[in-house]
């Protein structure tokens, strides 16, 4: 399975942009890019996903580099509800096979400072 | 909302005892997932199931076992608990819109004492 790279925490100040990266350098062709958010004592949620080109939804923008090699989540004005832990991962729509294992890792802690 | 929902919420168990968790789904989605999420481990796929009767094993399989008898179903056992299954346990389910979204439950926290 195509693995994903992210640091295990940032830290961004309230009501200001935040980047959170992750590379993929081996993602094929087929690959979505998914990322998830797990707030405290919760399930992890998800956030957005993309293919190519670049994403926005209410939530974030997803911003894929053109040999899709990395991507990155963007919040653009953190707020303290947004301290979370950001999983970024591949997905591959498999053609009917039963093999979609789901790997997740660590993702990125984010802390907000006030 | 995918319509899952996990049971027990929350056990406190002795260590050698059988525990069974269920995950419950309504929207008879095929694939369903089993992870445990440990300090400093992130999210561990335990093990998998795509479809009634046909599972497969995740990261961490060792210690589980798990059956898909319904689609709406899956089940989680720990044949003979030990505390280092002490964990919360989260069912995920795979949805079949653009991507594949991931759906989760609210989790099963698990004491194995």
């Amino acid at each position: 399975d195509a693995k994903t790279t992210q640091p295990n925490s940032m830290e961004s100040n309230e009501e200001e942009p935040v980047h959170l990266p992750c590379n993929h350098s081996t993602i094929s062709g087929t690959d979505y890019i998914h990322w998830y958010r797990q707030l405290p004592s919760q399930g992890p949620e998800y956030v957005i996903h993309g293919l190519t080109s670049n994403v926005n939804n209410r939530m974030a923008s997803l911003a894929i580099a053109e040999d899709r090699k990395s991507s990155t989540l963007i919040l653009h004005r953190a707020t303290l509800r947004d301290a979370a832990v950001y999983y970024c991962i591949l997905r591959d729509v498999p053609l009917g096979g039963r093999d979609d294992k789901i790997i997740f890792g660590k993702g990125t802690r984010l802390h907000i400072l006030p | 909302d995918a319509g899952i929902t996990q049971s027990p919420r929350h056990k406190v168990t002795e260590t050698g005892t059988p525990v069974t968790l269920r995950c419950h789904q309504t929207e008879n989605h095929r694939y369903m997932y089993w992870y445990r999420q440990d300090p400093g481990h992130g999210l561990r796929l335990i093990h998998y199931s795509y479809g009634v009767k046909d599972t497969d094993k995740g990261e961490v399989s060792d210690g589980y076992s798990v059956s898909r008898s319904k689609t709406e179903d899956f089940l989680l056992t720990l044949e003979s608990a030990t505390s280092s299954q002490t964990s919360v346990y989260f069912c995920a389910i795979k949805g079949t819109t653009s991507g594949n979204t991931i759906y989760f439950g609210e989790g099963s926290w698990l004491t194995v004492v």
